[in-house]
């Protein structure tokens, strides 16, 4: 079983949509979660942090569920630009863990 | 500006040949990273480092090898190519205390 468990997607969706992303992790000794965002054939970048009250930065919503070892993002009023690949991260020990990804493609 | 860079950002060279890839930053970070990735999948670490004259092997298992002499340099090091070693290479960093990580562009590899 892998650390971090991604669904790969691809997710397709209208401009406009909401979209949910799920990302399970089995360390439950974690401490740091976060969602980094990943164009094609370009380097990763951090998109938030995710903190166990929940946060929300304009049209992405992180939350986070450590009883479940579970986390969330959710993306509302989907934009072109959104389209992507977006990789759970948790840290493992003394290093960060990442998902496969989850890709978005977002139509019009 | 605070940044990441590496160098070269696209490679081709033949088998057999020595190389290195160059990562610098001027973030002042003590944490730097390689991670490998091929199209299409997942990040893989395959060195880190926590300052200067520390250097560790990740989690996949590579052929390359690293130095870090000074804070700002973390130089990687393929003695003889190999066609298998073709795939992107990414450094990363992360200040004291933080996880987070920073990206550089990464290096396209490609050992023909």
């Amino acid at each position: 079983r892998k650390e971090v468990e991604q669904d790969p997607g691809p997710f397709n969706v209208p401009e406009g949509a909401t979209v949910a992303f799920n990302c399970t992790y089995s360390n439950s000794a974690s401490q740091s979660f976060f969602w980094y965002r990943q164009d094609c054939r370009k380097e990763p970048k951090l998109l938030m942090s995710v903190y166990s009250s929940g946060n929300e930065d304009g049209r992405f919503t992180a939350q986070l569920n450590r009883a479940s070892q579970y986390i969330s993002l959710l993306i509302r009023d989907s934009k072109l630009s959104d389209s992507a690949t977006y990789l759970c991260v948790v840290t493992g020990t003394d290093k960060l863990i990442f998902g496969t990804g989850t890709r978005l493609q977002v139509f019009p | 500006e605070a940044d990441i860079y590496q160098t070269p950002r696209y490679l081709v060279i033949g088998t057999g040949k020595k190389i290195t890839l160059e990562c610098s930053q001027t973030m002042g970070h003590d944490k730097m990273y390689w991670y490998q990735q091929d199209p299409g999948m997942e990040l893989h670490l395959i060195h880190y480092s926590y300052g200067v004259n520390s250097t560790e092997k990740g989690d996949l298992s590579s052929e390359s090898t690293v130095s870090r002499i000074r804070t700002e340099h973390f130089p990687l090091t393929l003695e003889s190519a190999r066609p298998s070693h073709t795939s992107q290479y990414l450094c990363a960093t992360a200040g004291t205390g933080h996880n987070e990580q920073f990206f550089g562009p990464g290096t396209r590899l490609t050992v023909l």
